[in-house]
């Protein structure tokens, strides 16, 4: 079963233009993280935040948590066309003894 | 550093034939993790072992599949006999584990079952 649910689902942009996607999840969490997965490779981490963290910034992405709500945000400012991968964010909790749990996933296409 | 390492990286089998894959994870990382992923789905976890033990195995199909992780370091995830259903990749993935769960993920074995 999957915890997060991803949104949306798809995303076309343009090189430059900024990607938002989101993240929901169902229950209570210590962490959540966002991965990159190019096409037919493995995930690579991209970031980490707290459940007593509300944003966090690297390099040229931005993460929010809002624990109220059960969602995230993932922003990626100025796109590149390596940019394009599938985004997933992922949850562990103290009732899941840190099992990491995945959402569907967004797929990016960032347009040259 | 060398990261998780996975073979074979590609695999065709015919159903009912059995199947094994093999992760070497990050040296010194105690947690290891073995996901299905279905093609445009997020991966879905079979297995996670902390050390030498499997701490969360309630989403493996045992009657067919099964795994190990001796002396703690490399594992082997086996299918007996498989399914057309299996057609996916198996992702291989560790963590420092101790609370740490940032995961390191391998390239994945695509597993296609005809």
């Amino acid at each position: 079963s999957q915890q997060g649910e991803e949104d949306p689902q798809a995303l076309s942009i343009q090189e430059g233009e900024n990607a938002t996607m989101n993240c929901s999840y169902k229950t209570s969490i210590n962490n959540l993280q966002w991965y990159r997965q190019n096409s037919g490779r493995g995930l690579v981490h991209l970031i980490l935040i707290r459940s007593n963290e509300r944003e966090k910034h690297s390099g040229r992405l931005r993460v929010t948590l809002d624990t109220s709500k059960k969602s995230s945000s993932l922003l990626i400012t100025a796109s590149r066309a390596a940019d394009t991968a599938s985004y997933f964010c992922a949850t562990d909790g103290w009732s899941s003894g840190s099992r990491l749990t995945f959402g569907e996933g967004t797929q990016l296409t960032v347009n040259p | 550093e060398a990261g998780v390492v996975q073979s074979p990286r590609y695999k065709i089998i015919e159903k009912k034939q059995p199947v094994a894959f093999w992760c070497n994870p990050i040296s010194g990382h105690n947690t290891l993790y073995w996901y299905r992923q279905n093609l445009g789905q997020g991966p879905e976890l079979l297995i996670r072992y902390e050390n030498e033990e499997a701490v969360d195995d309630s989403q493996l199909p045992k009657d067919r599949f099964s795994a190990e992780r001796l002396k703690g370091v490399d594992s082997t995830l086996k299918i007996q006999p498989a399914e057309l259903g299996d057609s996916a990749v198996y992702l291989c993935a560790s963590s420092l584990g101790q609370g740490s769960t940032e995961a390191f993920f391998g390239q994945g074995t695509r597993l296609t079952v005809v």
